[in-house]
């Protein structure tokens, strides 16, 4: 079955460059969200995305954008990226049929290494 | 604001031991939770999804409990295997935040061969 595809798998930049994340949801899912994972922590949510439209925002920084196209995949972009950035990016997708049958499927990050 | 709190944070069981983890919530009113298995460095595999309006879940050696009312959810993996090792999340979407999952904490769980 399909799952959720993230590129890269590792991506290493230095301190002010900028980075773009992909996430392919899973065919027919209409609701993206994007995590930040740094070491030994939990997931902290970042924003996510509903038909394309956004539809919650968490701790994302300002310096930190996102965007769902028409064919569902969705980028996050970050500029002037801080040795702190460095971790693991996630996306999740799920398809908002019955909300409470909702089930988040999630992609196997992008590990971000800010130098 | 929702929060999750899963403890312990970290377990070492011997090899086919049976064993409970737990996670607990502030608010009542959830839609659904689901209980995630990460390995180090990777991604999250769902393991097991519970619907408000459901008490428990099953899978194979696995056994999710859903109890609102007192804000908790455990996960019982039966004959515990070596190949269990990894960190157990419990994530929660509720109606504030329903394009949101609320994750807790973690328990790392070791399985001693």
């Amino acid at each position: 079955a399909a799952g959720v595809i993230q590129s890269p798998r590792h991506l290493i930049k230095e301190k002010r460059e900028t980075a773009t994340l992909k996430c392919y949801p899973i065919p027919r899912h209409d609701t993206v969200y994007w995590y930040q994972q740094g070491p030994g922590q939990d997931p902290q949510f970042l924003i996510s995305f509903y038909e394309k439209m956004q539809s919650d925002k968490g701790s994302i920084p300002d310096r930190f954008s996102a965007q769902q196209f028409s064919d569902y995949h969705s980028e996050l972009n970050m500029s002037s990226l801080e040795l702190g950035d460095s971790a693991l990016y996630f996306c999740a997708s799920s398809h908002r049929d019955r909300v409470m049958n909702t089930e988040a499927f999630f992609g196997q990050g992008t590990r971000l290494t800010v130098v | 604001k929702q929060e999750v709190t899963q403890i312990p944070a970290a377990l070492s069981v011997p090899e086919g031991e049976n064993l409970v983890l737990n996670c607990s919530f502030t608010d009542s009113a959830i839609y659904n939770l689901q209980w995630f298995r990460q390995d180090p460095g990777k991604g999250l595999t769902s393991l097991l999804l519970i619907q408000s309006s459901q008490r428990e879940q099953t899978s194979g050696r696995l056994n999710a409990s859903l109890d609102k009312s007192s804000g908790r959810s455990t996960l019982y993996i039966a004959a515990s295997q070596p190949g269990d090792s990894a960190t157990y999340l419990c994530a929660l979407l509720d109606p504030i935040g329903a394009n949101n999952l609320f994750f807790g904490t973690g328990t790392r769980l070791t399985v001693i061969p």
